[in-house]
């Protein structure tokens, strides 16, 4: 079955950056896009980024564009997310989600269990 | 690429029907019809509930239905039970490979 393991949780400083991965099992990774979405405490969903591993092609919501890169290695069926410049604000639980289609279609079918990203100094 | 307005809260007895609405614009909602629901249990990942406005996943009761008008988007949860007592959001698609969400709605069965 289609599994999405995210790494675990991070504590950074204020500045730094953060690599979340997101290893995928149980399907043809190139065949569906994945995004990235996060939950501050408490707070709702919000939407981060677009891959289409088949090819690599990335969008990003404008809130974060100039500080987060998706990336992607087929070798390892792993997806990444790169968020630097970090801010208190960005404390929230951050998850990879596929979608179920080969394009922004917004039926995210599966998710992964969730990152803990606290930025505190 | 603002969120998606949605009350805050929805609440209604077992066996009622409750509607939650979420309202975006001309750019999203109102042009696209990829709009989404999920229901979020506390500490647990979305689970979606409709795609593409009306269509059901395999395994969603239909007690779950969506529609569209305008700029605005609802959601039926009819018949309601105790395990849809939950958060559910509202998504979209905005154009230039982007999304959004809604702020969330907090159903509670009474």
């Amino acid at each position: 079955q289609v599994q999405l393991v995210q790494s675990g949780a991070e504590v950074k400083k204020p500045g730094a950056s953060v690599k979340v991965s997101c290893k995928a099992s149980g399907y043809s990774f190139t065949s569906y896009c994945m995004h990235w979405v996060r939950q501050a405490p408490g707070q709702g969903l919000e939407w981060m980024a677009i891959i289409n591993p088949s090819g690599g092609s990335t969008s990003y919501a404008q809130k974060f564009q100039g500080r987060v890169t998706v990336t992607w290695d087929t070798s390892t069926s792993t997806v990444y997310m790169d968020l630097s410049s970090l801010r208190s604000d960005d404390t929230a639980v951050y998850f990879c989600a596929r979608d179920r289609f080969r394009f922004w279609s917004g039926y995210f079918d599966s998710w992964g269990q969730g990152t803990l990203v606290t930025v505190s100094s | 690429q603002s969120a998606l307005t949605q009350p805050p809260s929805a609440s209604g007895s077992p066996g009622q029907s409750v509607t939650i609405s979420c309202t975006g614009t001309s750019s999203d909602i109102g042009y696209y019809n990829y709009v989404s629901w999920y229901q979020q249990h506390p500490g647990k990942a979305p689970k979606v509930m409709i795609y593409e406005v009306n269509k059901r996943p395999s395994g969603v009761p239909d007690r779950f239905s969506g529609s569209k008008s305008g700029n605005t988007a609802s959601l039926t949860v009819s018949g309601l039970q105790a395990e849809d007592e939950a958060d559910y959001y509202c998504s979209s698609f905005a154009g230039r490979n982007t999304g959004v969400f809604g702020g969330g709605t907090k159903l509670t069965v009474l």
